[in-house]
């Protein structure tokens, strides 16, 4: 069974700083995915980014970007130029490859986010 | 436009009551999905449709029952409500292997 693992319960940054938030993740998969989704105080859960294991190139999404280290299993989430409005829950998941129907996310425990004035 | 819809945002019953949950995706997906989040917002799936045949179901309860009428619905409903079912829970959809899961808003549900 894949597990995923956020070690940083919290983290706190002033605005305009640049954070990165850790993941790291199981699994005898070759062929995956992996997701950061941000859940703010609204409780919506909105993807953030979105990584195939088969690309060796990091995704960016605008300020967000990840270092992706499929050897070492790693997946962090860099913010830069962090604003107010990324106060959130952040979490990492994973998703295997299966083309037969369901994807199932695991996700991680989360990283509470808070960008300070 | 809503993409995945949920109703009811908020619930409060009583220890022992019946509820139901319900689900709607306009994204034409062909799989719909029901996580629970607790109250350390650790999110877990649930259970998972695929054209209206259950593909996933993770060790829940017998009280929790899904029920999909059609592949853009998946209703949830829950039997002799416990304390501990207190949680939000998302519904979700997607598409083909390795896309996103689109979430709706979450449903609290609290049991007194």
């Amino acid at each position: 069974a894949q597990t995923v693992t956020q070690s940083q319960p919290e983290m706190s940054v002033q605005e305009a700083e640049t954070v990165t938030l850790s993941c790291t993740y199981d699994t005898s998969e070759n062929n995956y995915y992996l997701f950061w989704y941000k859940q703010p105080p609204s409780r919506q859960m909105i993807l953030v980014i979105r990584q195939e294991a088969y690309k060796q190139q990091n995704a960016t999404e605008n300020r967000f970007s990840v270092n992706f280290q499929k050897a070492a299993k790693s997946f962090s989430l860099k913010i830069s130029d962090s604003q107010l409005g990324d106060t959130a829950m952040y979490f990492c998941a994973f998703m295997k490859h299966d083309i037969e129907g369901a994807q199932k996310l695991v996700f991680g425990q989360g990283t509470r986010l808070t960008i300070n004035p | 436009d809503t993409a995945v819809s949920q109703t009811p945002k908020y619930l409060v019953t009583q220890m022992g009551n019946d509820k139901s949950i319900k689900c709607e995706q306009n994204l034409g997906h062909d799989t719909m999905y029901w996580y629970k989040q607790d109250s350390k917002k650790f999110l877990k799936i649930m259970f998972s449709y695929n054209n209206k045949e259950l593909i996933i179901n993770e060790t829940v309860p017998n009280r929790f029952s899904p029920k999909s009428p059609d592949k853009a619905h998946l209703n949830l409903h829950i039997n002799s409500l416990e304390l501990g079912d207190s949680a939000v829970y998302f519904c979700a959809s997607s598409q083909v292997t390795g896309f996103p899961l689109h979430f709706g808003n979450g449903t609290r549900l609290t049991v007194t």
